[in-house]
């Protein structure tokens, strides 16, 4: 069963404290992404690696840094989390550009 | 650059009115364009690709047109149901390479039985 899963789905930090998203997929996607999702804005694109310790930058990635050590996992760091941080961060992976499979999503909040 | 711009943010309907979305996109090259739907709770997933090939697309009673001159593609159903109550967005396949779409905003659709 095509899959992506993000951990935690709900999460509440404060101001200053790190933050650690995780994502996983079991298709052996080489491709995989970080997006936030605000009201009004749509999905903007944070990072998007094409495989193992290969990221890229996307749209917004000031305050973000992401690790893939595993095709299967990417993470999405916040060090010193920001209030405008709050978001709902979602993950996907992709075997071709045009369909991709997005996770969950994760609601964080930063007080 | 490359461009989407989804000008509906919402569109309340009743049970079998018709559903029409507009997108309009920029790109230097043949575009191919998407269709998304995100169900609450959930995440995007594909519904309709259209490219130049084929101008059409059509998958779970919604078709997707795009029309060259004005540089437009709109995704449209007959009847809606409760069931489409969503947010669609579209999104372009970027011309720069890579692997990353532009997304539009999205429009979010109620439904009402």
């Amino acid at each position: 069963d095509m899959k992506v899963t993000q951990m935690p789905r709900y999460l509440i930090k404060r101001m200053g404290e790190n933050v650690l998203l995780e994502c996983g997929q079991d298709m052996s996607h080489e491709t995989m992404y970080w997006y936030r999702q605000d009201p009004g804005l749509g999905l903007q694109l944070i990072y998007i690696s094409y495989d193992v310790d290969s990221n890229s930058e996307g749209d917004i990635p000031k305050g973000y840094r992401v690790s893939r050590k595993k095709r299967e996992h990417f993470s999405l760091i916040l060090d010193s989390a920001k209030t405008n941080q709050t978001s709902v961060y979602f993950c996907a992976s992709s075997r071709d550009i045009y369909e991709q499979y997005f996770g969950p999503g994760t609601r964080l909040t930063v007080l | 650059g490359d461009s989407v711009t989804q000008k509906q943010g919402q569109v309340t309907l009743s049970e079998d009115d018709f559903l029409f979305i507009n997108c309009t996109y920029s790109t230097t090259t043949y575009p191919t364009l998407l269709w998304y739907v995100q169900y609450p709770g959930q995440g995007p997933q594909l519904l309709l690709k259209v490219t130049t090939a084929n101008n059409k697309g059509i998958s779970r009673g919604f078709e997707a047109t795009y029309d060259k001159g004005t540089t437009s593609f709109h995704l449209q159903k007959a009847s809606v149901q409760e069931s489409d109550s969503a947010v669609y967005f579209c999104a372009l396949v970027g011309s720069q390479g890579g692997r990353a779409l532009i997304f539009g905003t999205g429009t979010t659709v109620s439904v009402s039985p």
